[in-house]
């Protein structure tokens, strides 16, 4: 089945440090990723997605120069929490969607991180 | 506007079957899918419907009405490994995923 990794998957800083989370996907091609937030016992909150080769498209409310996100590959994103204060703890989660298959629909997630900045 | 609602939580016991619930509203819809998460942990794929009907994987089992805007997810000869948040998201006409806030489900021997 179709893989994904994230790393690392947790996290400590000091307030006002950047911090950055890679998303690996190991078996399959990822012309897309998607990156979501996810605070306790809410569901999942898509900040961005990430096309390979072009722009971000970020959601409504999500600042795009402090999550800064390059999809350089077809297996590789990395989102930078620039800057990141407390209220910027949360679980980030990372998901691929295999631009090769057939059914190309579903995504697969990474572990997730946990950041949590003190 | 866009809506997914599920039950916040139910409680079944070790050996049952319990079915959990999904009612969308959407603009468009480009399939529905059920993802299983444990705490403190991403969530897991465990189906994709498209069409009308049940789809059968195991001990897990996944019925769509498009025409009702409702899918429920069956499990059965539950296990305590069960316990865990069940997630339903609808693909939207953008092939945007809309989640629903989760059913934590907890089992109980």
């Amino acid at each position: 089945g179709a893989v994904v990794s994230q790393h690392p998957s947790r996290v400590i800083c000091k307030s006002g440090t950047s911090v950055k989370i890679e998303c690996r996907s190991l078996d399959f091609q990822a012309t897309t990723m998607f990156w979501y937030r996810q605070f306790p016992k809410q569901s999942l909150m898509l900040m961005a997605t990430s096309n390979e080769g072009s722009k971000a498209t970020y959601e409504q409310g999500v600042e795009k120069d402090k999550f800064l996100i390059n999809h350089a590959s077809l297996t590789l994103s990395t989102l930078t929490v620039t800057s990141a204060h407390p209220e910027d703890s949360s679980f980030y989660i990372c998901s691929a969607r295999d631009g090769l298959a057939g059914d190309s629909v579903a995504q697969y997630f990474g572990p997730g991180t946990r950041l949590t900045v003190l | 506007g866009q809506n997914i609602d599920q039950p916040t939580e139910m409680t079944a016991t070790e050996g049952a079957i319990v079915q959990i619930n999904c009612t969308y509203q959407t603009s468009g819809f480009n399939g529905l899918f059920w993802y299983q998460q444990h705490a403190g942990e991403a969530p897991t794929f465990l189906s994709y419907n498209v069409l009308d009907g049940l789809e059968e994987k195991g001990r897990f089992s996944s019925f769509l009405s498009r025409s009702k805007g409702y899918s429920y997810l069956l499990l059965k000869e539950l296990q305590m490994k069960d316990s865990a948040s069940y997630l339903c998201a609808v693909l939207d006409s953008n092939y945007q995923l809309i989640w629903g806030a989760g059913t934590k489900l907890i089992i109980k021997p």
